[in-house]
């Protein structure tokens, strides 16, 4: 079975320090792992994806996300923060082997001036 | 903008009306799904498409439910007899299965609320 934990239901960050979601996945087989954030009354936005390709991926705006698979975990980082970033963040899954994509339930992340 | 585009943006309707929903995707994507999201939550799967046929439905698509996609190019989502639990986001996405895998790529979103 696939699944994917967002460990934070709300993260908050003063604006220029560092920014951390973390995301731990479950899956049998080799997963693709994705970033969306979503602002409000706004569709989701992909930031960035893992596709067994380098295992430290860049995305846009700064973001970046390193795949480890010995802690099954896929943490969006980013240095330093800004206004804009607020914002509801979602790391998901798919198996490549399968067709769904399953969702965790978000972390809103605040940025604090 | 992603280029999936989803009409109306907004509905409000009285419980045991009937609703439709369309979604244009990226014109050569093949893939479409439907999702839905509640208040506080991240997006559920409700259904998807490979083309014209529809591939599977998840068992929160009730009997109520039902997702068309003519010709494998825009697609309906329509719920009869609308209840107030059915108030939420439903999101389209749309994405192109290749070696490396896929993408997906949502739309706005259609947010209801049922009276």
């Amino acid at each position: 079975a696939q699944s994917v934990t967002q460990l934070d239901s709300h993260v908050s960050v003063s604006e220029g320090t560092p920014v951390l979601l973390r995301c731990n996945y479950s899956s049998s087989y080799s997963p693709s792992l994705f970033w969306y954030v979503q602002h409000p009354n706004k569709g989701l936005q992909l930031l960035l994806k893992y596709t067994s390709a380098a295992t430290l991926v860049k995305g846009i705006n700064g973001f970046e996300a390193e795949f480890k698979k010995s802690e099954t975990s896929f943490h969006l980082t980013k240095p330093s923060a800004h206004m804009s970033d607020a914002a509801e963040y979602f790391c998901v899954v798919n198996v490549n082997t399968g067709n769904q994509f399953y969702f965790g339930t978000g972390t809103s992340l605040t940025v604090i001036p | 903008d992603t280029g999936v585009s989803q009409d109306p943006r907004h509905k409000i309707t009285k419980r045991g009306q009937n609703v439709t929903f369309r979604c244009d995707p990226i014109s050569e994507h093949n893939r479409l799904y439907w999702y839905r999201q509640t208040l506080g939550q991240g997006p559920e799967f409700l259904t998807y498409f490979q083309n014209e046929a529809q591939l599977e439905k998840s068992r929160l698509l009730s009997d109520r439910f039902s997702a068309e996609r003519p010709k494998g190019s825009f697609s309906t989502l329509e719920i009869q007899r609308t209840e107030q639990g059915d108030s939420a986001m439903y999101l389209c996405a749309s994405s192109l299965e290749t070696s490396m895998g896929e993408t997906q790529y949502f739309g706005p979103g259609t947010r209801l609320l049922v009276l």
